[in-house]
C-alpha cells in the first residue's frame, strides 16, 4: 500500500542553519503531497502543499518541490528560527480518496538560539 | 467555534473500560476525519464523515471502535473494552469540502489505557 518515509529525529540546528528534512513516498496513482506542522501545544496545521510533480510549495520560509522522479519531497528552509522548533510530518494523499491523509512518522526540530 | 475542538484533553481509564471521546468541528464544515496517533509513529486515519453520505470506516482497527457524527456537527468515537494498545493521541479534523488537505486539526485526545 501507499506509505511515507521521512528521517527520524530529532533534529538539532543552530538559528540561521540551513535545514533539511528527507521525506520520500510510495504511491499508486498521482499522489497529492503534503508538509503538516504541529507547534508545542497546538494542533496539527498545514504548513504546505503541492499536488503534482515539479510544483513547489511554499510558505513561511519552507519550501518542497515534488519530484516524481525520485519519489521524493523534502523539506527546506534556508535559515532556521527559534520560532520553527516544532514536530514536522509529510503525508499524501491519493486522487481516488482525497479525503484520506498517509503521514510519515514525525521528525521532531530543535532550533538552539 | 474558532477552530476543532477536542475533549477530553487528557483521558486515563483502566483496561476493559469503555471511553467516548468528542470532537466539535468548525461551524459549516461537511467533513470531518478522525485520526489516531501511537508514540513515535505517524497518524493512522479511522473515519471519514462527509454530510449526510456513509462514512468510510475503513481504518477502524476493531471492532471495539466505533464513531458516530450527527449531521454535521459533533462526533463521538467510542472504544470499548479499551486495551493497552488502545494508547495513544486521537486526533479529529474537519475540512469545509472532503479534502484533507484542506483540514484543520483539533489538538487531540491523549488516552492512557493502565
Amino acid at each position: 500500500g501507499d506509505s511515507v518515509t521521512q528521517m527520524e529525529g530529532p533534529v538539532t540546528l543552530s538559528e540561521e542553519a540551513f535545514l533539511t528534512i528527507n521525506c520520500t513516498y510510495t504511491a499508486t496513482g498521482y499522489p497529492s503531497l503534503f508538509w503538516y506542522v504541529q507547534y508545542p501545544g497546538e494542533g496539527l496545521q498545514l504548513l504546505l502543499k503541492a499536488t503534482k510533480a515539479d510544483d513547489k510549495g511554499s510558505n513561511k520560509g519552507f519550501e518542497a518541490t515534488y519530484r516524481k522522479e525520485t519519489t521524493s519531497f523534502h523539506l527546506e528552509k534556508g535559515s532556521v528560527q527559534v520560532s520553527d522548533s516544532a514536530v514536522y510530518f509529510c503525508a499524501l494523499s491519493e486522487g481516488d480518496s482525497s479525503y484520506k491523509l498517509i503521514f510519515g512518522s514525525g521528525t521532531r526540530l530543535l532550533v538552539r538560539p | 467555534g474558532a477552530g476543532v475542538s477536542q475533549s477530553p484533553s487528557n483521558k486515563v481509564t483502566e483496561k476493559g473500560k469503555d471511553v467516548e471521546l468528542r470532537c466539535d468541528p468548525i461551524s459549516g464544515h461537511t467533513a470531518l476525519y478522525w485520526y489516531r496517533q501511537r508514540l513515535g509513529q505517524g497518524l493512522e486515519f479511522l473515519i471519514y464523515f462527509q454530510g449526510n453520505s456513509a462514512p468510510d470506516k475503513s481504518g477502524l482497527p476493531s471492532d471495539r471502535f466505533s464513531a458516530e457524527r450527527t449531521g454535521e456537527s459533533v462526533s463521538t468515537l467510542t472504544i470499548q473494552r479499551t486495551q493497552q494498545e488502545d494508547s495513544a493521541v486521537y486526533l479529529c479534523a474537519s475540512s469545509l469540502h472532503g479534502s484533507a488537505g484542506e483540514a484543520f486539526f483539533g489538538q487531540g485526545t491523549r488516552l492512557t489505557v493502565v
